[in-house]
């Protein structure tokens, strides 16, 4: 079945420092991929996404990059802040039989440290 | 806009009572709600996908007799968690397409349900 890997599990950080997370997708027909933010306890958070169309997509100091021929997007961060720290969750999207439907990597812990 | 509400937000209950949890779109209708379920500490696990006015479309693995899922309106779709045990005890979190786009999927606030 279809399958999304998301790496690292867990990434520390400096503040002001960088982040990339990576995820690679398995099923060829997956043409949205969205990144959602989960602080502890709370909802996921849409942060960004890209549609298989564009390579690349930036928001202020959010960044989205995807390889289709790879088959893997990552989200980057730059000039880290403490309040970046949650779990983010890249995800794929097809459309399967009348509905779009997302399939979710494992997750990356993100810490920012001051 | 694109507001996603579940209640309740935490619950507790004996072994093998059933547990009802509702998810409203409020500002948007939705034609399509999905039902996540989440392990601490892990990803979300697509349960079912709910379609107003036909029967939900389940996942793999997921027993649709044990998780019965209605979506009466286009802002409203039930889980009831039939006959609850222990192992049942998560995190179980809706979504929402806001049917604009593709895809975007808007999430509810979660339900943390505890088994005893």
């Amino acid at each position: 079945g279809e399958n999304v890997e998301q790496h690292p599990s867990t990434l520390s950080v400096q503040e002001g420092d960088s982040a990339v997370i990576k995820c690679t997708y398995s099923d060829s027909a997956s043409n949205y991929f969205p990144w959602y933010k989960q602080e502890l306890g709370k909802r996921p958070q849409l942060i960004i996404d890209i549609r298989s169309n564009v390579g690349e997509k930036k928001d202020q100091r959010i960044a989205v990059t995807l390889n289709k021929t790879a088959k893997h997007f990552s989200l980057h961060i730059t000039e880290t802040q403490p309040e970046d720290s949650a779990v983010y969750f890249c995800a794929a999207g097809s459309r399967w039989y009348n509905t779009d439907k997302l399939i979710f990597g494992t997750g990356t812990r993100l810490q920012v440290f001051p | 806009g694109a507001v996603v509400s579940q209640h309740p937000s935490r619950v507790i209950c004996k072994s093998g009572t059933s547990v009802k949890i509702e998810c409203r779109s409020l500002d948007f209708q939705a034609t399509t709600m999905f039902w996540y379920r989440q392990f601490p500490k892990q990803s979300l696990m697509l349960m079912a996908t709910s379609n107003e006015g036909s029967k939900a479309t389940y996942e793999q693995g997921v027993e649709k007799d044990k998780f019965l899922i209605n979506h009466a309106s286009l802002t409203l779709s039930t889980l009831t968690v039939t006959s609850a045990h222990p192992e049942d005890s998560s995190f179980y979190i809706c979504s929402a397409e806001t049917g604009l786009l593709s895809y975007e999927q808007y999430f509810g606030p979660g339900t943390r349900l505890t088994v005893t």
